[in-house]
């Protein structure tokens, strides 16, 4: 079946330092592949997304590049800020089927 | 537009009581999809719609669930003799499948209902 393992959080970091949170994945077929973003007392958003391999999605300083070789879909950000303190799913979709299987989040903090 | 919504957006209920929840999608999105999220985990699929048909349910909806969405539109999702592992945040998305070559399946989500069991 199709799984998702994230990096474990807290990730605590200060403003402006480099963001990496690992991603990898197990999918029949060749999944799409989604990074969303929970800001505390919202909803999930699309943060940025990824339908095959080698593509790199993009958005909000946010980059996440589709590994097919080594199954992965981390996502990095060059230079934090206070408000991008949140909750990150990845997530995938495979073939025609619509559900999302997500991985259990990590929660990242931005301090000053 | 104002996305999708969800109402109750908190619920606190006794044991062996029903609730029911609503979503509302984004106008004319044909798809709606239900899934729990518990403390500390991701959500969990637990069913969806293209329009009025549910066309696939998760092992996780015990036949105490039960899910709507009469007219294509709204739905709501019902849970029968709630138990106190039913407390979890109960997510609503919708999405538009398009009927051209590239389809769009981007899901959009609702704010969530958090539910209680005491």
């Amino acid at each position: 079946g199709n799984s998702v393992t994230q990096m474990e959080g807290p990730v605590t970091l200060s403003e402006e330092a480099f963001l990496t949170i690992n991603c990898t994945y197990t999918a029949t077929g060749y999944p799409s592949l989604f990074w969303y973003v929970q800001y505390p007392g919202e909803g999930l958003q699309l943060l940025l997304k990824a339908t095959k391999a080698d593509d790199k999605g993009s958005n909000k300083g946010f980059e996440a590049t589709y590994r097919k070789e080594t199954t992965s879909f981390h996502l990095e950000k060059g230079s934090v800020q206070v408000s991008d303190s949140a909750v990150y799913f990845c997530a995938l979709r495979t073939g025609t089927a619509s559900k999302l299987t997500f991985g259990t989040g990590t929660r990242l903090q931005v301090t000053l | 537009d104002t996305g999708v919504s969800q109402d109750p957006r908190h619920k606190i209920t006794k044991r062996g009581q029903n609730v029911t929840f609503r979503c509302d999608p984004i106008s004319e999105h044909n798809r709606l999809y239900w899934y729990r999220q518990t403390l500390g985990q991701g959500p969990e699929f637990l069913t969806y719609f293209q329009n009025e048909a549910q066309l696939e349910k998760s092992r996780l909806l015990s036949d105490r669930f039960s899910a709507e969405r009469p007219k294509g539109s709204f739905s709501t999702l019902e849970i029968q003799r709630t138990e106190q592992g039913d407390s979890a945040m109960y997510l609503c998305a919708s999405s538009l499948v398009s009927s051209g070559r590239n389809p769009s399946y981007e899901q959009y989500f609702g704010p969530g209902t958090r539910l209680t069991v005491t």
